[in-house]
């Protein structure tokens, strides 16, 4: 069975800085997508950023950007400039390509922006 | 407006009461999914949906029911509800086709509390 590894439950950063969320998975599948979701207080969870596992390149997206470590079953997510506004539980979460109606997440980092 | 709607947004009730919280999208998307959120546990999926009358357990199945009569409502059952269901509980809907496939739409939650 494939699980999702968040193993920093709480970060912080300060405002303009970078920080770095890690997450782990485990599969034996070698086609899938991987997902960072973004939860803010108000609950809405919103869609960060998405990897593909067939693709080298690691996905951007603005200030967001990962490091894709297929060997290594890496997924860390990279926050530069940080803005107060980023404040929010981050979840990390796997899908199969061969499954794509099941999704699995990780126990989420909560992050706090300090100013 | 594209969007995922909840119903209700809040809930209390009693151990065995049956209820039902509907979720609904009016994208025209295939697959639609509910999750629960607990704290240290980050989201669960309990049920999916690949298309109408096409059904299927998630992680957290027990104590559900869920049906996909029509493409844009998926409900969620708990027919006799106990403590342990008191959750955050999320739906979400996702499609193959288009820009970003598989990015699940969420809807605003349904915080339940069972007594």
């Amino acid at each position: 069975a494939q699980t999702v590894t968040q193993s920093q439950p709480e970060m912080s950063v300060q405002e303009a800085e970078t920080v770095t969320l890690s997450c782990t998975y485990d599969t034996s599948e070698n086609n899938y997508y991987l997902f960072w979701y973004k939860q803010p207080p108000s609950r809405q969870m919103i869609l960060v950023i998405r990897q593909e596992a067939y693709k080298q390149q690691n996905a951007t997206e603005n200030r967001f950007s990962v490091n894709f470590q297929k060997a290594a079953k890496s997924f860390s997510l990279k926050i530069s400039d940080s803005q107060l506004g980023d404040t929010a539980m981050y979840f990390c979460a796997f899908m199969n390509f061969f499954n794509t109606g099941k999704l699995i997440f990780g126990q989420g980092t909560t992050l706090q922006v300090k100013p | 407006e594209a969007q995922v709607t909840q119903n209700p947004r809040y809930l209390i009730t009693v151990t065995g009461k049956k209820l039902t919280v509907t979720c609904s999208q009016n994208m025209n998307h295939e697959y639609m999914s509910w999750y629960r959120q607990d704290p240290g546990l980050g989201l669960r999926q309990i049920y999916y949906s690949m298309n109408v009358e096409v059904t299927d357990k998630g992680d957290v199945p027990e104590g559900y029911k869920v049906s996909r009569k029509e493409k844009r409502n998926f409900p969620l059952i708990l027919e006799s509800p106990s403590p342990n269901q008191t959750s955050l509980y999320f739906c979400a809907s996702s499609d193959s086709a288009g820009l970003r496939p598989y990015e699940q739409y969420f809807g605003p939650g349904t915080r339940l509390t069972v007594t």
